[in-house]
């Protein structure tokens, strides 16, 4: 049963700190998005890989955010440091090149205390 | 922002009795999806209309697509209970094949 795998599924962390969130796209899969969701700004795109390349990350606060794919099964995404702000469900997807299904994770909660 | 737009933000029913959600969006498309989501947890696919058609339909859903007004409405017919979620639609942009997700209808379903 082929599915995108988050890690951590929560995380408490303390404003200043670095956080790093972790997703495996299913295998095969060569798009990886990664979106924030909060109740005020709903889902927000952050970040858009094709074939590992970043086409889009428009949607990222640059100077504190970074995504990057170091290999074909694994995406990251980094904030350092973290603010309060940053507190949101944050959740990776993969999909096929052509806009067909995408296929997301269960997330990554994100508390910044 | 480039975020589509849902209405309504809310919707309470009976079950039993039909759902209607409706999109709105800016861009150019290539397609257009909908996406459901249970609290807490992260979005499934729904169906998938593409820019040329103009309705299509899978099991209790209907979508409907007019370009023309860079609009989408999603139609949940005899609506269950275990309806009950958050609905999205994504419209994918041509060339770019970014998914960009509108801001959600929540759907509660009265059994």
């Amino acid at each position: 049963d082929a599915r995108v795998t988050q890690t951590p599924r929560d995380k408490v962390t303390e404003m200043g700190q670095e956080v790093t969130m972790r997703c495996q796209p299913i295998l095969g899969h060569n798009t990886v998005f990664w979106y924030r969701q909060t109740m005020m700004q709903g889902l927000e795109l952050l970040a858009y890989f094709r074939n590992r390349a970043p086409l889009d990350d428009s949607g990222m606060p640059k100077d504190r955010f970074s995504a990057e794919m170091p290999d074909a099964t694994l995406a990251t995404l980094k904030i350092q440091p973290s603010e309060p702000r940053d507190s949101a469900v944050y959740f990776c997807a993969s999909g096929l090149v052509g806009g067909t299904e995408a296929f997301f994770g269960q997330g990554t909660r994100l508390t910044v205390v | 922002s480039q975020q589509g737009e849902e209405d309504p933000q809310a919707l309470s029913i009976q079950e039993g009795e039909n759902a209607t959600m409706n999109c709105s969006y800016k861009t150019s498309i290539n397609n257009l999806q909908w996406y459901r989501q249970n609290s807490g947890r992260g979005l499934v696919h729904l169906i998938l209309i593409r820019s040329n058609e103009r309705e299509k339909h899978s099991g209790r859903l209907r979508v409907t697509l007019d370009t023309s007004k860079k609009s989408s409405s999603l139609l949940i017919t005899a609506s269950r209970a275990a309806d009950t979620a958050s609905y999205f639609c994504a419209t994918v942009s041509s060339g770019t094949y970014k998914y960009i997700f509108g801001t959600g209808t929540r759907l509660k379903v009265l059994a």
